[in-house]
């Protein structure tokens, strides 16, 4: 069965300062691995995924993700957090088979200090 | 893409009672997904809605709890029976749309049982 973790329950960033959230994965095939971003009241949307090429993956609002197969791993990085990046984040690996069936981690909420 | 509807977007229920939380998208999708999150918790998956047939549950979901109904390929409804405070979460609907592609959310139905 596949199976998320997130070690990080709560991080506290400076505003300004680099943030990476940290996320393990359990998985018997090549994975599809997505970072979702909740904000307070709000539905979730994507920030970036990985299926397959290459292992660096690009998100919207300046966010990175590395796709490590050694590792299991595939942390959430961006160089400089904004106010506006306080939220939860969730980590998700979802079977190849093309379904879409998300496993979600448990989720780490950001908090964002002037 | 997929985009989803939610209805009701929150309601406050007496206990005992049932809810039918409605899911529309705007596009025929496959898989139907939906998805509950307990306070200050991650998003658990409940089960997979299939047209034409019955709905797959997860461990310790069950039928008679959560009826689910899949008439057609855009649309789907997720019941939660004789509620009790503990059924009050966020219940959110999931689409894909196959292939190598994300799963996307509906911006989910605070349910509130009082």
């Amino acid at each position: 069965a596949q199976s998320v973790t997130q070690p990080d329950i709560h991080i506290t960033v400076s505003e300004g300062a680099s943030l990476e959230l940290r996320c393990n994965y359990s998985y018997g095939a090549t994975p599809y691995l997505f970072w979702y971003v909740q904000s307070p009241g709000q539905g979730l949307q994507l920030l970036l995924k990985y299926f397959s090429g290459d292992t660096l993956v690009q998100g919207i609002k300046g966010f990175e993700a590395e796709f490590k197969r050694s590792q299991s791993s595939f942390n959430l990085r961006k160089p400089s957090v904004h106010w506006s990046d306080a939220a939860e984040y969730f980590c998700a690996v979802g079977s190849s088979g093309g379904y879409q069936k998300v496993t979600f981690g448990i989720g780490t909420k950001l908090q964002v200090i002037p | 893409s997929a985009v989803i509807s939610q209805k009701p977007s929150r309601d406050i229920c007496q206990r005992g009672t049932s809810l039918t939380i409605q899911c529309q998208v705007d596009s025929q999708v496959t898989m139907m997904f939906w998805y509950r999150q307990q306070p200050g918790q991650s998003l658990t998956l409940i089960a997979t809605a299939n047209q034409g047939s019955e709905a797959t549950y997860e461990s310790g979901f069950v039928i008679d709890k959560f009826p689910i109904s899949r008439p057609n390929l855009t649309f789907s409804t997720l019941t939660v029976s004789n509620m009790s405070p503990e059924d009050s979460s966020i219940y959110l609907c999931s689409v894909g749309t196959g292939g190598a592609s994300e799963a996307f959310f509906g911006q989910g139905t605070r349910l509130t049982v009082v």
